[in-house]
Formats: structure tokens, C-alpha cells, sequence
């Protein structure tokens, strides 16, 4: 049971708008503790999507962007292509646990 | 180029012991966090380790605490994990990142990963 939780499966259609959910509690999201996005391709190491809740490195389209509000995050994926297809996961802090925590993850699927 | 290059993943038996390696270029290694994250075959990420660049603060996750051990050596950009009395809920790949420091919130998040080494804990 993950600290953070995500839908574990998402599917959408090339072209439309996906927003994957984050929901977390007082002592993570709910605090002054950001949120930050990862995409893992199949087989692949995971790649950081969004970090501090809405910021892009450089190199990510912007496509893709996050946003925060209470216990909660999302990330939203626009104009979703076929190569957007893979694992995502939300990471915070917990200070509670002292721990840095991952979401369990969301697959998306382009349909 | 910023490279992280992990190895020392492998066959061990329950109750073994391992060490993991992970060698840092393209960056300056001796002022960065780093951290060990591992995901189980068909799992989801989950944090082992967090080491400051100093090595003045380190951290592990409960069910790691007392068994595995990380470490640095920044004469060397490297980083270390050692594995000791290993179980086979241990079996993941463990892939080596880089934490950068959210500003203002003394939490981190990883920017740069390695491609990851498998360790399987199986008799």
C-alpha cells in the first residue's frame, strides 16, 4: 500500500487530454512538500517529467504539466501520442515517515 | 553528459551479502545527494537510501534499516550500497539518482538515473 495514491491504469485516445491523479495526506502532499512526476517507458529507467509541482526540465514538451492543490496532485498529458504510452509515478516527502515516497504508479495506455 | 553507471547486481543466496556500485560522471558528484531507488520485477519505485553530499545526513527506509547500508566516495564519484542478511523480497533492480534539493522546502526530487542493476535473493 503505497503512501501516495494513483489510478493504476489510465487509457485515452491519440489526441486527448489525461489528467492522473495523486492523492496523499498532511504529513506529504498536504505540507510544504512539492510533488514531482516521473515517466518510465517500458524497460527503461524512469525519467523525471515535472518537478516542484509544475515546472519542466528542459527537453519535456509541454504537453505535459502538473499541478497541486491541498492533499492532492495531478498531471495532465494533452494531445496524447502513441509514444506516451508507459508507466507514470508522483514522489514527495513524508515527514512523518522521514521518507521520500513514490506514488504506486499509473500505466497508461494510447488506445 | 551526466551519466550514472550502476553494477555489483547479481545471484545471491537468502541471509547473503552484496555490494552495489555506482559510478558518477558529467557532474559535479562531490556537491550532489544521491540515492538509491529499486523497483521489485513488476512493481512499482520505491526509496532504499538517501545519502547527503557530505555524508553527513543519511537515511533508509524501514525495512531496509540495519541491513543495507548506503555510502559514497567522493574522491572516487561513487556511490555504494551494501547489502547484508538479504531477503528475497530484496530481489529488485536498484537504479542510482541524483537528488537536487527543492528550494526553500529541504526535500528532494531525482533528476538524473542510471540504468539500473538486478539483484535476485533466490536459493
Amino acid at each position: 500500500q503505497s503512501v501516495l495514491t494513483q489510478p493504476p491504469s489510465m487509457s485515452g485516445a491519440p489526441g486527448q487530454r489525461v489528467t492522473i491523479s495523486c492523492t496523499g495526506s498532511s504529513s506529504n502532499i498536504g505540507t510544504i512538500y512539492n510533488v514531482h512526476w516521473y515517466q518510465q517507458l517500458p524497460g527503461t529507467a524512469p525519467k523525471l517529467l515535472i518537478y516542484g509541482n509544475t515546472n519542466r526540465p528542459s527537453g519535456v514538451p509541454d504537453r505535459f504539466s502538473g499541478s497541486q492543490s491541498g492533499t492532492s496532485a495531478s498531471l495532465a498529458i494533452t494531445g496524447l501520442q502513441a509514444e506516451d504510452e508507459a508507466d507514470y509515478y508522483c514522489q514527495s516527502f513524508d515527514n512523518s515517515l522521514t521518507a521520500w515516497v513514490f506514488g504506486g504508479g499509473t500505466r497508461l495506455t494510447v488506445l | 553528459e551526466v551519466q550514472l553507471v550502476e553494477s555489483g547486481g547479481g545471484l545471491v543466496n537468502p541471509g547473503g551479502s552484496l555490494r552495489l556500485s555506482c559510478a558518477a560522471s558529467g557532474f559535479a558528484f562531490s556537491t550532489s545527494d544521491m540515492g538509491w531507488v529499486r523497483q521489485a520485477p513488476g512493481k512499482g519505485l520505491e526509496w532504499v537510501a538517501a545519502i547527503s553530499s557530505s555524508s553527513g545526513h543519511i537515511y533508509h527506509t524501514d525495512s531496509v534499516k540495519g541491513r543495507l547500508t548506503i555510502s559514497r566516495d567522493n574522491t572516487k564519484n561513487s556511490l555504494y550500497l551494501q547489502m547484508n542478511s538479504l531477503r528475497d523480497e530484496d530481489t529488485a533492480i536498484y537504479y542510482c539518482a541524483r537528488m537536487v534539493a527543492v528550494a526553500g522546502t529541504g526535500t528532494h526530487y531525482f533528476d538524473y538515473w542510471g540504468q539500473g542493476t538486478l539483484l535476485t535473493v533466490s536459493s
